[in-house]
């Protein structure tokens, strides 16, 4: 089942922080943390694994509570380049390699 | 390293043709999986290859059909094209490491008329 993001869309000025939420009705082996900017392909942020394991950009901060089966995106200080839509991909261990959430669309304002 | 290359970028067809598209992951990524990308229904996932290998299928219609070669280059075929497979096709590599990190490629863009 595909996981749900929310908000659906934030408006930040420069400087502020943004929590993007991932929540799954499944279990999950890992989260994938994806961003796309509009016309381009989505470009790979963070993945949390089970068990704790985390691989991901310096500036980007995520948690992962398995028991819940939820992530959270911390963006702080953003950036006019943080703009984009976020997308969380779950992996249950099922036959469907990432289940996508319908995305958390960011705008960051001078 | 070159990341992941799609071919073509764009392409138009019209309802009932077949169409092929072409992805080649990032050298010595030996997984790739494709995507389908539209407003409506998100990224959904179609299947992926591993060493010549379907190891994963999404749920898509038998139009929707894989295939991958000894070089890890994988292409994808959608026969029987309707206007509903107007997407933007993503094929994303995975390997090198334990965590099942997948980079995307820059898509292409299927418009069927």
């Amino acid at each position: 089942q595909q996981p749900v993001q929310s908000p659906q869309a934030v408006i930040l000025r420069e400087g502020e922080d943004a929590v993007i939420n991932c929540s799954s009705s499944k279990a999950l082996y890992s989260v994938h943390w994806y961003r796309q900017k509009h016309g381009e392909a989505p470009v790979f942020l963070m993945i949390l694994l089970k068990g704790g394991e985390q691989k991901g950009h310096e500036k980007i901060s995520a948690s992962f509570n398995e028991k819940k089966q939820q992530s959270s995106l911390y963006l702080t200080a953003s950036q006019l380049s943080y703009s984009g839509t976020y997308f969380c991909g779950t992996d249950p261990g099922g036959s469907e390699k990432l289940v996508f959430g319908k995305g958390t669309k960011l705008t960051v304002n001078p | 390293k070159a990341g992941v290359t799609q071919t073509p970028r764009y392409l138009i067809k019209t309802r009932g043709q077949q169409v092929t598209l072409s992805c080649s992951p990032i050298s010595g990524h030996r997984s790739v999986s494709w995507y389908q990308q539209t407003p409506g229904q998100g990224l959904q996932f179609l299947f992926e290859y591993f060493s010549e290998t379907q190891r994963n299928k999404g749920n898509f219609p038998g139009r929707f059909s894989g295939r991958q070669f000894s070089n890890s280059r994988s292409e994808m075929n959608v026969s029987t094209l309707e206007l509903g497979d107007s997407a933007l096709y993503l094929c994303a590599s995975e390997g090198g490491d334990s965590t099942d990190t997948q980079y995307f490629g820059p898509g292409t863009r299927l418009t069927v008329l």
